[in-house]
């Protein structure tokens, strides 16, 4: 079975740029999830959805940043306009949520650099 | 008072010891609680998972929980320079649907 699956796995780009991440989750994984890790705040968890709806995003730093799952295998985060503070990892991660636990498995990452 | 925390680390052994990795949290209702393993430059991977107090043991590594002390903790047993990694320790808060992680241990084994 395939992993979750990201992309792009690296991007470049230029201060004020729209930057739109993409995730595929786990088949039959009913929830998903970004974290963003950077070395001096470690792994935050920027929203989740549970069945496609967004259950949390408080972690979402700022209104530059969106995100949305518009159906059980896609998932996209935006910022736009991109800074050179948003210069981190965004992980996309997803779950088989049951009351017995919450596992999840995290894809490889999509590594940004704002300049 | 952050949710999870770690010791912080970094922390060196030597090859086939015992590397010992700790983690408390706050929320007395957690019920699940993970280990994940994070090379540098990769993503993490899911090593262990134990949600009853006492012992689970999987290979060279063994997670301990205490509910009653909110501790769990991990140990390596004959450590290996593969395992030179950073740990993150992550806990269901109140089985929510989300995992909060701890800033991780580093940890080097040294050949």
């Amino acid at each position: 079975d395939a992993g979750v699956i990201q992309s792009p796995r690296h991007e470049v780009t230029e201060m004020g740029q729209e930057v739109t991440l993409r995730c595929k989750p786990i088949s039959g994984h009913n929830s998903l999830f970004w974290y963003r890790q950077t070395m001096m705040r470690g792994l935050e968890l920027l929203i989740y959805f549970n069945n496609n709806v967004p259950i949390d995003d408080s972690g979402m730093p700022e209104d530059r940043f969106s995100a949305k799952m518009p159906n059980a295998s896609f998932s996209t985060l935006k910022i736009q306009p991109s800074e050179p503070r948003d210069s981190a990892v965004y992980f996309c991660a997803s779950s088989l949520y049951r009351d017995s636990g919450n596992t999840i498995y995290f894809g490889e990452g999509s590594w940004l650099t704002v300049v | 008072q952050k949710e999870v925390e770690q010791n912080s680390g970094p922390l060196s052994v030597p090859e086939g010891a015992i590397a010992s990795l700790n983690c408390t949290y706050s929320d007395r209702g957690s019920q699940s609680f993970f280990w994940y393993r994070q090379y540098s430059g990769k993503s993490p991977e899911l090593i262990m998972s134990i949600y009853s107090n006492g012992d689970k043991e999987d290979g060279r590594f063994t997670a301990q929980l205490n509910k009653a002390s909110q501790y769990v903790s991990l140990l390596i047993r004959d450590s290996q320079p593969s395992d030179s990694a950073t740990y993150l320790c992550a806990v269901n808060l109140s089985n929510d649907y989300k995992l909060s992680f701890g800033a991780g241990t580093t940890v080097t084994v040294r050949a």
